[in-house]
């Protein structure tokens, strides 16, 4: 069974573009969350998904957005890109969000804003 | 107010002797607590999960974890390190009030020495 999978691997962008995220969860997944590791502050959590809704977010400001697919995939997508958004970006997915649901993460995307 | 703290940021071991990951918490309702691992340049790992069956949970790779409501305590532990453990660690926690809260803690990163 494939896992998260997440694309592109990494990206490099200037200042001031958009940049797109790409995140197809384990078949059977309906929850997508992705999180910001930035070196030094950790794991953020920045959105989650349920059956193509959002249902939560993070305290980020609104040019980080999103949305899931039909099929339950997901996009990130990040405007007017800044140098301190440069980071790794982990998408995850679970069964639909309960008390004890694990969720599995994909390998990231590292985006890197120059 | 939920919370995450690892309370060391660096670990540092020899190669057999035991390691012990710390973490507290705080959440107003009954929570639902991971560990999770990041190896290098990869994703993150379940390693083990309190779904509050037991209070000792176990964990892969012979990793364990108590959980003791009284202290909020979830610390990680395993009675020989390995140069493969080197990694770094996250304590979660994770609650559904409503809405869906996952916390990541800041992360211990663990060092092996042989």
């Amino acid at each position: 069974e494939a896992g998260v999978t997440q694309s592109p691997t990494h990206l490099i962008k200037t200042r001031g573009q958009q940049a797109t995220l790409r995140c197809s969860p384990i078949s059977g997944h309906t929850s997508v969350y992705w999180y910001q590791q930035a070196l030094g502050l950790g794991l953020q959590f920045l959105l989650w998904y349920d059956e193509g809704e959002e249902r939560n977010r993070g305290n980020f400001p609104p040019r980080f957005s999103g949305r899931q697919f039909p099929n339950y995939s997901s996009e990130l997508n990040v405007n007017a890109l800044e140098l301190e958004d440069s980071a790794l970006y982990l998408c995850a997915s679970s069964l639909k969000t309960g008390r004890n649901t694990e969720a599995f993460f994909g390998q990231g995307t590292r985006l890197t804003v120059v | 107010a939920q919370s995450v703290t690892q309370l060391d940021s660096h670990v540092s071991v020899s190669e057999g002797t035991p390691v012990l990951l710390r973490c507290n918490y705080s959440s107003s309702y009954s929570p639902s607590l991971f560990w999770y691992v990041q190896h290098p340049n990869k994703g993150l790992q379940l390693l083990l999960k309190y779904t509050s069956a037991a209070t000792l949970v176990k964990g892969i790779n012979g990793f364990e974890a108590e959980f003791k409501k009284s202290e909020t305590s979830f610390h990680l532990t395993k009675p020989s390190a390995h140069m493969s453990d080197a990694a770094e660690y996250f304590c979660v926690v994770s609650e559904r009030t409503g809405g869906f809260k996952t916390i990541f803690g800041a992360g211990t990163r663990l060092f092996v020495k042989a």
